[in-house]
């Protein structure tokens, strides 16, 4: 079974940084692209970062750019968001997401539980 | 990017068909046919129901179709059943190379 676990999740201050962590298994993780998808409470689903395998392309939504930084390690089969400059909008339940295919183009196919990210002084 | 606007709540009896519409632009919807839809039980992983507009995954019942028209994304229900009572997202690549998704949309089976 495909399996995606999110760890790193914390309170953590305005300004501060995080790492968010998912361990993939289940698949061969070196052959999809992956995504990172947020859930703020009592919102709905927010995208935010993509890797495309294929390619080595990342992109990232407008609201995290140039403080989030996605990236992978196959060795490991392990997906890493680095966070900076943390908002308290930034506080979600943060996914981990397998696509369908080595590009992403957001057939978001298997989701992970789930990490909570707190951004609160 | 503003996101793709659902309507916030729709409703149906058992047995009944409903259908949610996604509205989007000529950048996103009406650009590829990358629209998916997603059933969201709070508190547990959100689910793939469509892919690619009209595709099901594996194991996905064939009561859940979906379609789009120009720059409007539908997902269809056949044949209600209360387990369906949640929330459903769209979602839809865009000419940016980004994913945005709808507001949500709760479902009620009355």
């Amino acid at each position: 079974d495909v399996q995606l676990l999110e760890s790193g999740g914390a309170l953590v201050q305005p300004g501060g940084s995080l790492r968010l962590s998912c361990a993939a298994s289940g698949f061969t993780f070196s052959n999809y692209a992956m995504n990172w998808v947020r859930q703020a409470p009592g919102k709905g689903l927010e995208w935010v970062s993509s890797f495309s395998e294929s390619d080595g392309s990342t992109y990232s939504a407008d609201s995290v750019k140039g403080r989030f930084t996605i990236s992978r390690d196959n060795s490991s089969n392990t997906l890493y968001l680095q966070m900076n400059s943390l908002r308290v909008g930034d506080t979600a339940v943060y996914f981990c997401v397998k696509d369908q295919a080595t590009l992403a183009r957001g057939r978001l196919e298997v989701w992970g539980q789930g990490t909570t990210v707190t951004v609160s002084s | 990017q503003s996101a793709l606007t659902q309507p916030a709540s729709v409703s149906g009896s058992p047995g009944q068909s409903i259908t949610i519409a996604c509205t989007g632009t000529s950048s996103d919807i009406g650009a590829y046919r990358y629209v998916s839809w997603y059933q969201h039980h709070p508190g547990k992983a959100p689910k793939l129901l469509i892919y690619d507009v009209t595709n099901r995954p594996s194991g996905v019942s064939n009561r859940f179709s979906g379609s789009k028209s120009g720059n409007t994304a539908s997902l269809t229900i056949s044949g209600l059943q209360a387990e369906d009572e949640t929330d459903y997202y769209c979602s839809s690549y865009t000419t940016r190379s980004t994913v945005i998704f709808g507001g949500g949309t709760k479902l009620t089976v009355l």
